[in-house]
């Protein structure tokens, strides 16, 4: 069992650039989620699926967007990077509500 | 929405004391109340988690307890070991509406040899 698979780990882009952000879960999860970390800020929620064919905005979606592919996969999409999108992005799945995340391994993602 | 509140931010402790942190919150119908663990690099693990119709529950050195008048719960951590050296997170989930948990910010432990 892989758990939750994300990538790149790393990625360093340009002001403009766009790029996305795969993660799959294994666990036959419902409810999937992408939060970004930053120092003294804790985990903010930017996206979630509750379930498949479902997206729903978090705490702070502004310059983002996601796509549910299947209930498998749910990818983030930064369509022109700025350097305040600079984070830890972190990709979790739960099987529903009342359950805790699994989360993935995490994207150091860097914009310049 | 929900708040959650977090304390300390910074607990520093000698190997084989016991360590508390605590958070409160302030949404009444939250009924699911989990606690991670963040060591430095890695991802958040669940560690252990609490719901509300349960006052406190065990899992080896760890436990956390659960007061719904009040408001809060407690992670304990008993016999401090250094590899529980990480950033700890508590999160309040509501019973209704998107289900999303809240998160505190964080407290920082330091197990010192």
């Amino acid at each position: 069992n892989a758990g939750v698979t994300q990538t790149p780990k790393f990625q360093v882009l340009k002001t403009g650039q766009s790029m996305t952000l795969q993660c799959a879960q294994d666990m036959n999860h419902n409810s999937m989620y992408w939060y970004r970390q930053d120092p003294g800020m804790g985990l903010r929620l930017i996206y979630y699926s509750a379930s498949e064919g479902t997206t729903d905005k978090g705490e702070v979606p502004n310059g983002y967007n996601v796509s549910r592919l299947n209930k498998r996969e749910f990818s983030l999409r930064l369509e022109s990077a700025a350097p305040s999108q600079t984070s830890v992005y972190f990709c979790a799945s739960r099987p529903g509500q009342g359950h805790g995340y699994t989360f993935g391994s995490g994207t150091r993602l860097t914009v310049v | 929405g929900e708040n959650v509140e977090q304390h300390p931010s910074t607990l520093s402790v000698q190997e084989g004391d016991s360590a508390v942190i605590k958070c409160t919150y302030s949404d009444s119908a939250s009924n699911y109340f989990p606690w991670y663990k963040q060591e430095l690099g890695k991802r958040p693990q669940l560690i252990i988690d609490i719901r509300s119709n349960v006052g406190e529950k065990k899992d080896q050195r760890i436990a956390v307890t659960l007061n719904k008048t009040a408001k809060h719960f407690s992670l304990h951590i008993t016999e401090t070991q250094p590899e529980d050296s990480a950033v700890y997170f508590c999160a309040a989930s509501p019973s209704g509406g998107s289900y999303i948990p809240t998160f505190g910010r964080g407290t920082s432990l330091i197990v010192h040899p």
